[in-house]
């Protein structure tokens, strides 16, 4: 069941680069979507979020950006920084209080 | 900044025995979910707990599985007869309402 699939498994980015991780969905009863960073043998930590009535938000060096049409959505982190490097999960649920379902993942490695 | 509280950070159990993983969600929090990540494989969902009872669970919360929320503060989840599969990280979270999730750091089980 792939409902939320994140193809790249990893990204290599230099310091102060852009960083754009990719997320697509199946499931058009979606309309909130999270993206959480995880380091290893901690929990998920929220970074940013969006609801489907809206195609940007911003926080920080955070940017996320929904195409509805196409069900995709990225995460952009300018600049990268070293303590970005982590695995980064794209996440989705369709309603209020409803489960999350996650991707598998992509790892993120910035390089000095 | 609140956080959702797990213990133990690592549980050893033998294969048959019984265990309960702890959790104290955030305290104006209305939805809690348990949450599993076996290593090297994505975040998956188990079940959500809301108004004192399960709104959700997955085909992996069997007969095997419980969740409780004893005393309004705590919520547990229990595996009465673990199995080797058993072992990963456990999450706990918790949600206001709408907006973001906020999960806990985990126990490590460890099935042996």
């Amino acid at each position: 069941d792939q409902q939320v699939k994140q193809n790249s498994p990893s990204l290599s980015v230099q310091e102060g680069r852009i960083s754009i991780l990719n997320c697509d969905y199946t499931n058009s009863m979606f309309d909130y979507f999270l993206w959480y960073k995880k380091y290893p043998a901690e929990g998920p930590t929220f970074l940013i979020s969006i609801s489907s009535i809206k195609d940007k938000n911003e926080d920080g060096r955070f940017t996320v950006f929904l195409n509805k049409s196409a069900k995709h959505l990225s995460l952009h982190i300018v600049p990268s920084q070293p303590g970005d490097s982590a695995v980064y999960f794209c996440a989705a649920s369709a309603g209020g209080g409803n489960k999350l379902t996650f991707g598998t993942g992509t790892q993120l490695k910035v390089e000095l | 900044e609140p956080e959702v509280t797990q213990t133990p950070s690592h549980q050893v159990t033998q294969m048959g025995q019984e265990v309960i993983l702890r959790c104290v969600p955030i305290s104006n929090h209305l939805y809690f979910y348990w949450y599993r990540q076996i290593l090297g494989q994505k975040v998956e969902f188990l079940v959500s707990f809301y108004n004192n009872e399960i709104s959700e669970k997955s085909e992996i919360f069997d007969d095997q599985f419980s969740v409780e929320r004893p005393d309004g503060s705590n919520f547990t989840l229990k595996i009465r007869s673990t199995k080797l599969e058993d072992s990963a990280m456990y999450f706990c979270a918790s949600k206001a309402g709408h907006g973001g999730y906020t999960f806990g750091s985990g126990t490590r089980l460890t099935v042996v």
